[in-house]
This record gives C-alpha cells, sequence and structure tokens, in this order.
C-alpha cells in the first residue's frame, strides 16, 4: 500500500478553519485515501474517506488533489475539542485492505 | 449509528493471569472485527483480524496461543491474553468493519474505546 507523510504537528486557532495536509505520492488507482482521529486515550474516530472525488460529510471535508498524489483535510471550525492526532491512511489490497496506521499529525486547537 | 463498545475499559492484573477483553458492535452486524494494541506514544498495530465463525488471522509476530481470539456472533468478538506479563501492559482497541464481506475497502472500520491493561 502506498505510504503517507503528515506533518507531525499543526496548531490552529479555536474556530479558524483547520486544514490538514498529506501526502500520498505512490498511490495507486484503487486505493482509498482514509482519515481517522485519535483523541487522548480514546480509540480512534472514522471521519471520512475518498477514492478521487471531494467528499464532505457533517464533520469534514476531504480534497483530492487531480492525480491524486495528495489530499488535504478541512475542519471547517476548529473547537478544542478537535484536538486530537489526525491520521491519513491510504488503503488497499496490498495490505489486504486493512488500515496502516502511521504518526499522523498532533492537531493543537488553541483558544 | 455504527457504535462499538468494549468491556473492560480499565483492568489491572497480576502477572501470569489471563484477562478476557469483549469488543461489542452495538447497532449494526460485524463479520469482521479488528484487535490493535498501541503502546505509549505510539501508533496502533493491528494484531489479528477476527472473522465469525472461523479462526482469527494473526499478523506477523504476534503469538496466537498468547492471545485468544473468539468471534462468536456477527456483533461480538473476544480477545484473552492468557498468562499475562508486563510486557503486555498496553492499550487494546477493537474495530468492527461495516458491509456484508467486512473487508471491501469501502467498508469502514468503527472502533471501540478501548481497553487499558496492565500487568502488574
Amino acid at each position: 500500500d502506498a505510504k503517507t507523510t503528515q506533518p507531525p504537528s499543526m496548531d490552529c486557532a479555536e474556530g479558524r478553519a483547520a486544514n490538514l495536509p498529506c501526502n500520498h505520492s505512490t498511490i495507486s488507482g484503487n486505493e482509498y485515501v482514509y482519515w481517522y482521529r485519535q483523541i487522548h486515550s480514546q480509540g480512534p474516530q472514522y471521519i471520512i474517506h475518498g477514492l478521487k472525488n471531494n467528499e464532505t460529510n457533517e464533520m469534514a471535508s476531504l480534497i483530492i488533489t487531480e492525480d491524486r498524489k495528495s489530499s488535504t483535510l478541512i475542519l471547517p471550525h476548529a473547537t478544542l475539542r478537535d484536538t486530537a492526532v489526525y491520521y491519513c491512511i491510504v488503503r488497499g489490497w496490498g495490505s489486504q485492505g486493512n488500515l496502516i496506521f502511521g504518526k499522523g499529525t498532533k492537531l493543537s486547537v488553541k483558544p | 449509528g455504527a457504535v462499538v463498545s468494549q468491556h473492560p475499559s480499565r483492568v489491572i492484573c497480576k502477572s501470569g493471569t489471563s484477562v478476557k477483553i469483549e469488543c461489542r458492535s452495538l447497532d449494526f452486524q460485524a463479520t469482521t472485527m479488528f484487535w490493535y494494541r498501541q503502546f505509549p506514544k505510539k501508533s496502533l498495530m493491528l494484531m489479528a483480524t477476527s472473522n465469525e465463525g472461523s479462526k482469527a488471522t494473526y499478523e506477523q509476530g504476534v503469538e496466537k496461543d498468547k492471545f485468544l481470539i473468539n468471534h462468536a456472533s456477527l456483533t461480538l468478538s473476544t480477545l484473552t491474553v492468557t498468562s499475562a506479563h508486563p510486557e503486555d501492559s498496553s492499550f487494546y482497541i477493537c474495530s468492527a468493519s461495516t458491509g456484508t464481506s467486512g473487508r471491501a475497502l469501502t467498508d469502514t472500520q468503527y472502533f471501540g474505546p478501548g481497553t487499558r491493561l496492565t500487568v502488574l
């Protein structure tokens, strides 16, 4: 499966949009991009996933570049409760469809 | 929807004892459930895949005789840590997958809240 690269940490002001980047330059055509987050001492929470089209749900928006080599997760109005580690995962059959968690991005939302 | 529970949330046991952790999908049926382990300041590592009515598939390096997995129904999987030792102390997290097969790339995994195991 394609590996992902995320910045180790980011800060965001409360109420502003948080834009979390993810590079996946070796992604193949049938691999999906999944985003999860993990708040301290809790299980990961599913956020969103996509293949090539941009996606939006009640939690976030996922913007995937046309060449699919990178994506951005957007939290439109970050709150303090959005402070968490955010994982960008490329999911494919190379790993039997399993989720392979990397180190993610630690997002700190500050008042 | 898509709620997964785990029990217990926290357990402390003596070295050499066995501990059972339950994972339940509360509002959906899960053909496939997964067990992960997370050490402090580390990311989640997949331990095994649990399929209802069949034997679990373990990842390389995970001892199947030490970490017993049973997936007896479409809503319950259990992980038993046998003869636990201090090095087994960790955060154990399960997930359950939606979809008829549970393994399609669009079958979303929903995670439980985790179980903190401390072996003294």
